[in-house]
């Protein structure tokens, strides 16, 4: 079974510009979660869908932050305009309904100059 | 504000004993915890987990140990092995609350095992 698969792997950019990541979850996952871990800190919350729906995004930092899940299968998350604070590695996770262990992909590192 | 806290921020151990990791939080409403094992660029691998409702749980080499009324929870490796060497994430959530599955990390712990 394919894992979480996240695209691209890296991506810099400048300030200003703007980036989409995309995840591909687990099969039949009907959770799916996007992280961000920034300067080697504690990995924190962004936003959760199930399915299609987000049901809680009270981690998003600000508008320039848009995550969809149309269809409720792969996520993208674009930001736009990048800031430099926004450099970090965003990971998506999945997990099945009703179950709290949540599977990582691999991260995107994202490097705004 | 630190709702869950490793304070460890690096341990290191000789191949062969045991490892424990610490994890503290002060939220009273998590109910379910989870250790992830993470490589360098590769993304968080889960590893072991614990309901609140048990005070261990046991996978192979490696035991978490729950203390709900210290909010204090641990995890034992025996014995601890050179490919173990990783960052060590805690993280926990409340399982089944208005925030299912969101999940509140610490700041991880590199563990070193050497040979």
């Amino acid at each position: 079974e394919a894992g979480v698969t996240q695209f691209p792997s890296h991506s810099v950019i400048e300030k200003g510009q703007t980036v989409t990541l995309r995840c591909d979850p687990i099969s039949g996952h009907d959770n799916l979660y996007w992280y961000r871990r920034v300067m080697g800190k504690e990995i924190k919350f962004l936003l959760h869908f199930v399915k299609e729906s987000k049901q809680d995004e009270s981690g998003m930092p600000n508008n320039r932050f848009l995550a969809e899940r149309t269809g409720g299968t792969y996520s993208t998350l674009k930001v736009q305009p990048a800031e430099l604070e926004d450099s970090g590695v965003y990971f998506c996770a999945s997990s099945q309904v009703n179950t709290d262990t949540q599977y990582f992909g691999p991260g995107t590192r994202l490097t705004v100059l | 504000d630190q709702q869950v806290k490793q304070n460890s921020p690096s341990l290191s151990v000789q191949e062969g004993r045991i490892s424990i990791l610490n994890c503290d939080y002060t939220n009273s409403m998590f109910d379910y915890f989870l250790w992830y094992k993470k490589y360098p660029a590769e993304g968080p691998t889960f590893l072991i987990s614990i309901s609140s409702i048990k005070d261990k749980n046991e996978d192979g080499r490696f035991t978490v140990f729950l203390n709900k009324s210290a909010k204090h929870l641990s995890l034992h490796i025996v014995p601890s092995q050179p490919g173990d060497s990783a960052v060590y994430f805690c993280a926990a959530t409340e399982a089944g609350g208005t925030s299912y599955g969101k999940l509140t990390f610490g700041q991880g712990t590199i563990l070193t095992v050497h040979p």
